[in-house]
């Protein structure tokens, strides 16, 4: 079954750092990019981060840049998030997507909550 | 960066009514839309602005007249109470519409 799951989600306080996992079964993992897309709780969709197939070439929106990092390892068909420096306003649910076209998936989400 | 304009932020609709939905870009881009129900993930309905995504019915369609993008729903089922979005693939970031919120009327 094609599929993603995240991991890593969870409590943390303001200024601490978390790192995300999502997990991809059932396809060549390899020959697809990948995003992180975030949603805080009731609100709409923000894309926050893209990576290649290939891992070479990363974007981030500006909300994140310099305080998270997006990466891959495709042996372990994972995708990861590194977060920093967590804000009150990073909390959310947090989901991994394949593609941006044809093919999208998206994984069921991880929550992470900064708070004091 | 693309500006994505959603309109209308909710609808009330019945089961069979035609639906519009529309994202105005600040720019000309490609375009998604999602659906999304009540804690699920999206999924994805429409890519390159008008082309069907595997599986999705053919009652949803994607249309762009300029920088202007439509979603339209031809006649609305139970299963389409749902929030959508938009979200242009053009250029980074990929930014998404504010989401219209489909309710039954």
């Amino acid at each position: 079954e094609v599929q993603l799951v995240e991991s890593g989600g969870g409590l943390v306080q303001p200024g601490g750092s978390l790192r995300l996992s999502c997990a991809a079964a059932g396809f060549i993992f390899s020959s697809y990019e990948m995003n992180w897309v975030r949603q805080a709780p009731g609100k709409g969709l923000e894309w926050i981060s893209y990576i290649t197939s290939s891992g070479t070439t990363m974007y981030y929106a500006d909300t994140v840049r310099g305080r998270f990092t997006i990466s891959r390892d495709n042996a372990k068909n994972s995708l990861y998030l590194q977060m920093n420096s967590l804000r009150v306003e990073d909390t959310g649910f947090y989901y991994c997507a394949r593609g941006l076209g044809y093919g999208n998936i998206w994984g069921q989400g991880t929550l992470v909550t900064v708070s004091s | 960066d693309i500006q994505m304009t959603q309109s209308p932020s909710s609808l009330s609709a019945s089961v069979g009514d035609r639906v519009t939905i529309t994202c105005r870009a600040g720019q000309n881009t490609f375009l998604n839309w999602y659906q999304q129900k009540p804690g699920k993930a999206p999924e994805l309905l429409i890519y390159g602005t008008s082309s069907l995504h595997s599986g999705v019915p053919s009652r949803f369609s994607g249309s762009a007249s300029g920088t202007n993008f439509t979603l339209t729903i031809s006649s609305l089922q139970p299963e389409d109470f749902a929030t959508y979005y938009c979200q242009q693939t053009y250029s980074t970031p990929f930014t998404f519409g504010q989401g219209t919120k489909v309710e039954i009327k």
